[in-house]
């Protein structure tokens, strides 16, 4: 069974028009991730929730926002793509922050392709 | 500031060969480890974890790790790789109320 979904799978725009991404999980998790994975590179931190406290990193571009409406979805909203965010776009999950045992699970991820 | 090296970006073996992948993270205390694995187009999945007790860890499909503490490493290990080993590896670390992070990755490719 799926524990953390992505929707869409594939998904193309056009450079400038806003993309919403989305995550959802049946896990219960108290804490969402977005990370952004480029070709080749290792995964990307690009913010995180705690339960209805959202935490960016430093240096997630403005251009990123995120919203949590309720423990199963969390949405990432794109508002101005660029060809540089061509990327595929991990969610993934965890019961804590990091406390002894926590693990992060993932979905799918979403592969946005910016034209 | 917390890191993650993996020190080698791609290996290439043949099937039944050994395989070891490293990894060094920099962080004094008590820490989370992973081992994922990335198949061609597929999302991330986890392969094995430590986070206390016998150092080393059994995972899925024959893997193993060692928790070296005094050597900060976290090594994968596996006696006899298959084809459909090929794939990306990442280690990961979370120290506590820390994010994860993540190596470069290592690319591995199983000939037939």
């Amino acid at each position: 069974d799926a524990m953390v979904i992505q929707n869409p799978r594939y998904q193309v725009t056009q450079f400038g028009k806003p993309v919403t991404l989305s995550c959802s999980q049946t896990l219960n998790h108290n804490v969402m991730y977005w990370y952004q994975q480029k070709s080749s590179q290792a995964p990307k931190l690009l913010f995180h929730y705690y339960d209805k406290d959202f935490n960016n990193e430093a240096d997630t571009p403005d251009n990123f926002q995120s919203r949590r409406p309720n423990t199963s979805f969390c949405f990432l909203d794109i508002r101005s793509p660029g060809l540089g965010d061509t990327a595929m776009y991990l969610c993934a999950t965890s019961r804590g922050e990091g406390g002894p045992g926590d693990t992060q699970y993932f979905g799918p991820g979403t592969r946005l392709t910016v034209l | 500031a917390q890191s993650v090296s993996q020190h080698n970006h791609h290996v290439i073996l043949s099937e039944a060969a050994s395989l070891e992948l490293g990894c060094n993270y920099s962080y004094g205390g008590t820490v989370n480890l992973f081992w994922y694995v990335q198949y061609p187009g597929q999302h991330l999945q986890l392969l094995l974890k430590y986070f206390s007790g016998d150092p080393l860890v059994k995972g899925i499909k024959g893997f193993e790790a060692e928790f070296i503490k005094s050597k900060f490493s976290f090594n994968l290990r596996k006696p006899s790789v298959q084809w459909s080993d090929t794939a990306e590896y990442f280690c990961a670390v979370t120290p506590p109320r820390f994010k994860t992070i993540f190596g470069a990755g290592t690319r591995l490719f199983v000939k037939a």
